[in-house]
């Protein structure tokens, strides 16, 4: 069974500060990680994947296998960074299948 | 192109009735997955479908079903509706909707059941 556990509810931190955002999965495949935003009065939108290894609004996560986690982090927040952000597995091939966590709410204080 | 949009925006019903909702994907798109989100919760993956094919099922009861049509757009029903069914679902498309796409979602339709 896929699962995604998300521990913290909610996130504060100041502006400028680093963050990070805590996501363990549990699967006994090969998964493909996501990170979805959701800002306040917008639709849910993807952040990044662990497959592009890119950096998105200064956004990065690692996969790491070991230790089953895909934590999101940002050197410096920013008040825009604010926003519901959910982790997300996909078992991948050809029955795409999103499992969420519960989120975690971030607020960046000025 | 205005993304995926689904309607109605907000719909209440009583227990026992029939819902159904719909969803337009991306132009090109030709996968359509639904996800019910209840309060508090990261969304819920329902169905999914490819080229009007049903390709994948979470844990939810028969109550619940959905199709899609030859223009790739897609409707989820549900019947005998019961006080827990109510939250928001959430319509996403994808290209091929393999394993790898990236899913757009649609703004979601509330519904809440009295």
């Amino acid at each position: 069974a896929q699962r995604v556990t998300q521990p913290e509810k909610l996130l504060s931190v100041f502006k400028g500060a680093p963050v990070e955002l805590k996501c363990n999965y549990s699967y006994s495949g090969s998964p493909e990680l996501f990170w979805y935003v959701q800002y306040s009065r917008q639709r849910l939108q993807l952040l990044l994947r662990h497959i592009s290894r890119e950096s998105i609004k200064g956004f990065t996560a690692d996969l790491n296998k070991g230790e089953t986690s895909f934590h999101l982090k940002k050197p410096f927040a920013q008040e825009e960074d604010s926003a519901m952000y959910y982790c997300a597995l996909s078992s991948g091939g050809s029955n795409y299948k999103l499992t969420f966590g519960k989120g975690t709410l971030l607020t960046v204080n000025p | 192109d205005a993304g995926v949009t689904q309607s109605p925006t907000h719909l209440i019903k009583t227990r026992g009735q029939h819902v159904t909702l719909r969803c337009s994907p991306i132009s090109g798109h030709k996968s359509v997955s639904w996800y019910q989100q209840v309060l508090g919760q990261g969304p819920q993956f329902i169905f999914q479908y490819y080229e009007k094919e049903e390709r994948g099922r979470g844990n939810f009861p028969d109550r619940f079903s959905a199709r899609q049509f030859p223009n790739y757009s897609s409707e989820l029903n549900v019947n005998a509706l019961l006080l827990g069914d109510s939250a928001l679902y959430l319509c996403a498309s994808s290209p091929i909707g393999g394993g790898t796409d990236t899913q757009y979602f649609g703004p979601g339709t509330r519904l809440t059941v009295l």
